[in-house]
């Protein structure tokens, strides 16, 4: 069974720039869940869909961050414009339902300078 | 913060030792997950204790729950270098909206 994707793995951006990242779930898992998790913190939950609708998006900063999961597969995750306080890891995970294992996939190290 | 917290923050140890580390956590649950992650890589599963569960067993990982203190420990046995990495407790909230993770521990096993 293939794990979780994303891309790109490593990014570096100047702030006010925008970036966008990509994640493709484990198939068939209704879930997927995008986190920011600053150096030395644990995973912070930006939002998390229910197939293709947002369960809850609280902690993701509107301004700037938005996410889409088009036809309940793939999903992205956009910054515009970044802020240096963005420099962070973007990890993204997917699961068959909600509260249930989670399944991570490398993430991406976003460095805005 | 509705995170819940690991503690020590960074724990060493020989190989061979065993290692507990601790999470406490503030909301009311259905279940409380354990991960590990390396140095930069993603997150993965270790183990999942439901409320209704005291105490769980995955190979030489032992995982107990205290729902009236809210408070869960994670014990590693005979412990080995591979098993360095950081080590986070995680809670999803009742509905399943919400799903934290904790401060994390630093697991060093020396050989």
């Amino acid at each position: 069974e293939a794990g979780v994707a994303q891309s790109p793995r490593y990014k570096i951006i100047e702030k006010r720039q925008s970036v966008a990242f990509w994640c493709n779930p484990i198939s068939g898992h209704a879930t997927l869940y995008w986190y920011q998790q600053i150096l030395g913190q644990g995973p912070k939950l930006l939002i998390q869909f229910q197939n293709n609708g947002v369960v809850d998006d609280s902690q993701l900063p509107k301004d700037r961050f938005s996410a889409e999961r088009l036809k309940g597969v793939d999903s992205t995750l956009k910054i515009q414009p970044a802020k240096l306080e963005d420099s962070a890891v973007y990890l993204c995970a997917s699961s068959p339902n909600r509260g249930n294992t989670q399944y991570f996939g490398p993430g991406t190290r976003l460095t805005v300078l | 913060s509705q995170q819940g917290e690991e503690d020590p923050q960074a724990l060493s140890i020989q190989e061979g030792e065993n290692a507990t580390m601790n999470c406490s956590y503030k909301t009311s649950i259905n279940n409380l997950q354990w991960y590990r992650q390396n140095s930069g890589r993603g997150l993965v599963h270790l183990i999942l204790i439901r409320s209704n569960e005291r105490e769980k067993h995955s190979g030489r990982l032992r995982v107990t729950l205290d729902t009236s203190k809210k408070s869960s420990s994670l014990l590693i046995t005979a412990s080995r270098a591979a098993d360095t990495a950081s080590y986070f407790c995680a809670t999803p909230t009742n509905t399943g909206n919400q799903f934290y993770f904790g401060t994390g521990t630093s697991l060093t096993v020396i050989p």
